[in-house]
């Protein structure tokens, strides 16, 4: 079974805070892609990391996708109420480009 | 911006009556998915549709589930004879190219409900 475990969970923080959520994996991806997901609404794409070590940037959002492309990281910086909701990361492996999906963060940024 | 749309936004159906949850994908997009999303659990992929047929299914997606694109722009979802398990938010997503990074768009979801 292809798994991408993702933790934590949940987070519940004050704003200005930094977090960091970390969805890895023992299988290789050929790309995975953060998505953010408003309550009774599809997942909404943040970014997609394809290359082992790439990191991308996003205002306050940091993306890490690992070396070996089986681990990503999430970075927010001085968090605000604004990026409360479920963060989902998602990873493709094959040619039918099916989403993999991890459990997701549900991260509460409190004033 | 063009955006996948879904139809109905939610539908209650009683145990055993058949339903079919539409979705209108991107209209250039070529690769069509539907995803489903028990309450409180994960994003699960259920099928993906290319050329007119489903190149990739998961172990949910049984006998009792079928998808269409009968028009050209339309693509379906039909359950058969739905069950309580099936009750959950389904999502279509779409996407343009055979490459893999290419983004997956998708719908609003369609939250279904089985009495």
């Amino acid at each position: 079974t292809q798994l991408l475990e993702q933790s934590p969970q949940f987070l519940s923080i004050q704003e200005g805070e930094n977090l960091t959520v970390y969805c890895n994996s023992s299988s290789v991806f050929s790309s995975l892609q953060w998505y953010r997901q408003e309550p009774g609404e599809g997942p909404v794409l943040l970014v997609t990391v394809v290359t082992g070590g790439e990191v991308k940037k996003l205002k306050r959002l940091t993306f890490q996708f690992g070396d070996a492309r089986k681990d990503s990281s999430l970075h927010i910086t001085a968090a605000q109420p604004g990026d409360t909701g479920l963060y989902l990361c998602a990873g493709v492996r094959n040619q039918g480009g099916k989403l993999i999906f991890g459990q997701g963060t549900e991260l509460s940024v409190k004033p | 911006e063009p955006e996948v749309t879904q139809t109905p936004s939610h539908q209650v159906t009683q145990m055993g009556q058949e339903v079919i949850l539409r979705c209108v994908p991107i209209s250039n997009h070529l690769y069509f998915y539907w995803y489903r999303q028990i309450l409180g659990q994960k994003v699960e992929f259920l099928v993906s549709f290319y050329n007119n047929e489903i190149s990739e299914k998961s172990e949910i997606f049984d006998d009792q589930f079928s998808v269409e694109r009968p028009d050209g722009s339309n693509f379906t979802l039909k359950i058969r004879s739905t069950k309580l398990e099936d009750s959950a938010m389904y999502f279509c997503a779409s996407r343009k190219d055979r490459v893999l990074t290419d983004t997956q768009y998708f719908g609003p979801g369609t939250r279904l409900t089985v009495l």
